[in-house]
C-alpha cells in the first residue's frame, strides 16, 4: 500500500495563476481531507469529502475547490493564487467509523509547499 | 468558539521525561488525538483517548479528563529522535479535528 500520495511536492506558482494539487489513497477510505498548514499555526481544514460525490467546505474553503469523483482520489484547485494561499498543504484520508481500529484515524499524504509570489 | 490551547516549545534532556499539556473548548467531544510532526514531514498518528483516563503504548502515554476539558502526552527515555512538534487534536460533534498548534519539542543531549 503506498497510503497517501499528494503531487507536486513543491510548486512556485505567479499570483493570478492556478493550479491542481492531487491527492491519491489506496486505502479504500471513505473520508477525505485538504488542509494548509501555516507556520506556528494548526492545521486548518479547507474541504472535506465523506464519499464519492460528497464534498463540504471546512473552516477555510475560500479561493478554492475540490472534486471527489471516485473514491480513490480527491483534488484541490486553486484559482487566482494570491500570496495569502503559501502554504503547506496536506491530503488526508479516514474511514469515516470503526473498523477495528481508532475511528476517523487520519492518515497523511507527505504535503504540498506552495509558494505564490 | 472552539480553542485547543498547547505550549509553543518545550525543551527537555536525552533520557528523561517530558509531559505537553493540551486544554480544550470545543462543540461536542468525539475522542482526542495526539499526533507527531517531524520537520518538513507528515503528522503521524501517536495515541487516541475517548474515555477518561491513562493510555499507555511503549515509551509514550496519553491521559484525558473529560470533565476538565485537559490532556497530557508523557514521553519517557527521551531519545533525539523524539525532537518533533506534537499536534492536539480534538474531534468535535461533527466528526472534524480541530487542531492545536503544536507543541515543538527540542531534545538536548
Amino acid at each position: 500500500n503506498a497510503g497517501v500520495t499528494q503531487t507536486p511536492k513543491f510548486r512556485i506558482l505567479k499570483i493570478g495563476q492556478s493550479m491542481t494539487l492531487q491527492c491519491t489513497q489506496d486505502m479504500n477510505h471513505n473520508y477525505m481531507y485538504w488542509y494548509r498548514q501555516d507556520p506556528g499555526m494548526g492545521l486548518k481544514l479547507i474541504y472535506y469529502s465523506v464519499g464519492a460525490g460528497i464534498t463540504d467546505k471546512g473552516e477555510v474553503p475560500n479561493g478554492y475547490n475540490v472534486s471527489r469523483s471516485t473514491t480513490e482520489d480527491f483534488p484541490l484547485r486553486l484559482e487566482l493564487a494570491a500570496p495569502s494561499q503559501t502554504s503547506v498543504y496536506f491530503c488526508a484520508s479516514s474511514y469515516g467509523g470503526t473498523s477495528g481500529g481508532v475511528p476517523y484515524e487520519q492518515y497523511f499524504g507527505p504535503g504540498t509547499r506552495l509558494t505564490v509570489t | 468558539g472552539q480553542n485547543i490551547d498547547q505550549p509553543t516549545e518545550m525543551t527537555a534532556t536525552e533520557g528523561a521525561i517530558v509531559q505537553i499539556n493540551c486544554t480544550y473548548q470545543t462543540s461536542g467531544f468525539n475522542g482526542l488525538f495526539w499526533y507527531q510532526q517531524h520537520a518538513g514531514e507528515a503528522p503521524t498518528f501517536l495515541s487516541y483517548n475517548v474515555l477518561d483516563g491513562l493510555e499507555e503504548k511503549g515509551r509514550f502515554s496519553s491521559f484525558l479528563s473529560r470533565s476538565k476539558g485537559y490532556s497530557y502526552l508523557l514521553l519517557k527515555e527521551l531519545q533525539m529522535k523524539d525532537s518533533a512538534s506534537y499536534l492536539c487534536a480534538v474531534m468535535d460533534s461533527n466528526y472534524q479535528l480541530i487542531w492545536g498548534a503544536g507543541t515543538k519539542l527540542i531534545i538536548k543531549p
